[in-house]
């Protein structure tokens, strides 16, 4: 099974700034098949990025996903309010599927 | 866009079992499969398993083996997901996703969320 190991768990920004998220998965994720989410209070998951640079239908530009092998990065140009939140990695290379413990962005 | 609408909150009694139900609406039901991915208070998401509605085979993690029953029919492009013996461990929100293409089980549509609470 993959573990995936999301940093910081916790990332305290002013809005406006830059956020970097980093997933690091324990053996090479295939194909880069690596997904991440955002989760707020009370609501379910909504997908933000998968084959990890490929943004979703409606995903703005502000984020972007880079990586490789075990090392995978979400960015958030310039925070928004409504990007505070947490977000989850998510590996679909290899079964079972797996979620990092997740990132939680928060207002400084 | 598919929309996934799921069964109401259940409490359960150490022991007994659960089914939560997932109702897809707005696309092709049996092309892509539905996994199942719960989060226990306060903490991240874990997946369960999934099932192939077109095929009907399902593949469960680990963990659950032995516990876990998910089908899917194809009359009702309904998913259900039952969970037997249950714990206190087994309180969580479970959720019932939708893969984003065909054989790419990433979570492009989630139903709402059920939570399942177990307790004496």
């Amino acid at each position: 099974e993959i573990v995936l190991t999301q940093s910081p768990g916790t990332l305290s920004l002013s809005p406006g700034k830059r956020a970097t998220l980093s997933c690091r998965a324990s053996q090479s994720v295939r194909s880069n098949y690596l997904a991440w989410y955002q989760q707020k209070p009370g609501q379910a998951p909504r997908l933000l990025m998968y084959d990890a640079s490929t943004r979703a239908t409606g995903i703005p530009d502000r984020f972007s996903g880079s990586g490789s092998g075990t090392d995978f990065t979400l960015a958030i140009s310039s925070l928004e309010p409504e990007d505070f939140a947490v977000y989850y990695c998510q590996q679909y290379g290899s079964p079972p599927w797996t979620f990092g413990q997740g990132t939680k962005v928060e207002i400084k | 866009q598919v929309q996934l609408v799921q069964s109401g909150a259940e409490v359960k009694k150490p022991g007994s079992s659960v089914k939560v139900s997932c109702k897809a609406s707005g696309g092709t039901f049996s092309s892509h499969s539905i996994s199942w991915v719960r989060q226990a208070p306060g903490q991240g998401l874990e997946w369960m398993g999934d099932i192939s509605p077109m095929f009907g085979t399902a593949n469960y993690a680990q963990k659950f083996q032995g516990r876990i029953t998910i089908t899917a029919d194809e009359s009702t492009s309904t998913a259900n997901m039952e969970l037997s013996t249950l714990r206190s461990e087994d309180t969580a929100v479970y959720y019932c996703a939708r893969e984003g293409m065909v054989h790419a089980p990433f979570f492009a549509s989630w139903g709402q969320g059920t939570l399942v609470t177990v307790s004496s």
